[in-house]
């Protein structure tokens, strides 16, 4: 079982509708988590980082956490055509190692 | 990534020769990390460094090497290239503290492309 899982996509959703990007993970104890973008052939960009159950909101991007259900989602509202990338989700395990999922794709059409 | 520089960002190399690969930090950071990104695979790490001469190994550190003699630099050397370590290659820092005021975040630099013949 990986550490962290992602469905890879790709996901697509017109401009101005809300994407949802699901994550899970394996281990109970991890307690950091982590929302990356990557544009094509650009390194990884931190958005959104979670700590605690609920929601955390910035900007347009709202994260949420729930840590029974082992489950992290990253919502973007209002979708727009730059939004269109590469998301990763990370976990930092309770052996203070960072683990990745492969990513979701995700297209905006205008 | 400002504060963190790879190099090469583009290498060609024949198989079974010798690769080395740069990474550069001004951000005085503890740890830093060698990944690969491979589609399918997304990222894997291969050694990270906890600081000067301490290093570790990754999931997928078969093949490869590294050193760390100075805080700013973390170098990842390919002893002997082959066609199965064409990738991505990620540097990234991430400096300690208290997680609420951002710590522990991964930074990574621009990524070097290498492609084995």
């Amino acid at each position: 079982q990986k550490e962290v899982e992602q469905n890879s996509g790709p996901l697509s959703v017109p401009e101005g509708a809300i994407a949802s990007l699901n994550c899970t993970y394996s281990d109970r104890g991890s307690q950091s988590f982590f929302w990356y973008r990557q544009y094509s052939g650009k390194s990884p960009e931190l958005i959104m980082s979670i700590y605690s159950n609920g929601d955390k909101e910035d900007g347009r991007f709202t994260a949420q956490l729930n840590k029974a259900s082992q489950y992290v989602s990253l919502l973007i509202r209002d979708s727009q055509p730059s939004d269109s990338a590469t998301y990763l989700c990370a976990v930092i395990s309770p052996g203070n190692q960072f683990y990745f999922g492969t990513g979701t794709s995700l297209t905006v059409i205008p | 990534d400002a504060g963190i520089t790879q190099s090469p960002r583009h290498k060609v190399t024949e198989t079974g020769t010798p690769v080395t690969l740069r990474c550069h930090q001004t951000e005085n950071h503890r740890y830093m990390y060698w990944y690969r990104q491979d589609p399918g695979h997304g990222l894997r790490l291969i050694h990270y460094s906890y600081g000067v001469k301490d290093t570790d190994k990754g999931e997928v550190s078969d093949g490869y090497s590294v050193s760390r003699s100075k805080t700013e630099d973390f170098l990842l050397t390919l002893e002997s290239a082959t066609s199965s370590q064409t990738s991505v290659y990620f540097c990234a820092t991430r400096w300690e503290g208290h997680v609420r005021s951002g710590a522990n975040v991964l930074t990574f630099g621009a990524g070097s492309r290498l492609t084995v013949l």
